[in-house]
């Protein structure tokens, strides 16, 4: 069956530090793969998407970055962090199959300080 | 574009109770519809897939609709327990490799 890591579980971060979020899929391969972002009361943000290794599709211009430097495995990064940058944060994966029903991780909370 | 409507944004009821989540879309050309459930802090967890070909799926006690005609999708929750007290969301695929595009959902609260 298929499982979906991602961590860290929570992080604390002073404004102006760097970030790195990981997630990796398991059994499967060549997933699209989906960074998140949910805040109280906006609901859910797709932030990027990915439909193979090295391919990043930015939804919205902010101050973060992603990568996938395997078939299996999404980052979400930034430089320097900011305030703006504090939230709820979801990888997610869904099959390039007919069906395309979505599947998430647990989350990452992020708080920046 | 394509907006989600989910109303209302909370909602408590007494266990046992039989229960209709509702769920709108503007566009009605859809591929599929998807409800999940998350509990605090946590991910959210598929509940049910409905292709736009089919009109209901079921799991266990919990039964989805789809209407594409009217743009309505609800999700019914039969016999209510405290364990179902979580947000509940719904989502829809305008094609086959497009985004979903989420509601807000709604929080549901079962008191024992």
């Amino acid at each position: 069956s298929q499982t979906i890591h991602q961590w860290p579980a929570t992080l604390v971060q002073p404004v102006g530090s760097p970030l790195s979020l990981e997630c990796t899929v398991e059994g499967t391969s060549n997933p699209n793969l989906y960074w998140y972002r949910q805040a109280a009361g906006r609901g859910l943000q797709l932030l990027f998407y990915s439909v193979g290794i090295g391919q990043i599709s930015s939804e919205v211009p902010q101050n973060l970055s992603a990568s996938r430097p395997q078939d299996r495995q999404f980052i979400l990064s930034s430089k320097k962090l900011l305030l703006s940058d504090s939230g709820f944060y979801l990888c997610a994966w869904s099959s390039k199959g007919r069906s395309g029903e979505l599947f998430f991780g647990e989350g990452s909370r992020l708080t920046v300080l | 574009k394509q907006e989600v409507t989910q109303i209302p944004a909370a909602l408590s009821v007494p266990e046992g109770e039989n229960l209709v989540l509702n769920c709108s879309f503007t566009d009605s050309a859809i591929y599929n519809l998807q409800w999940f459930r998350q509990d605090p802090g946590k991910g959210l967890t598929s509940l049910l897939l409905i292709q736009s070909s089919q009109r209901e799926q079921t799991s266990g006690r919990l039964n989805a609709s789809l209407d594409k005609s009217s743009g309505r999708s609800t999700l019914y929750i039969a016999a209510s327990q405290p364990g179902d007290s979580a947000t509940y969301l719904c989502a829809v695929r305008p094609g086959a490799n497009s985004k979903l595009t989420f509601g807000k959902g709604i929080t549901l609260s079962v008191r024992p």
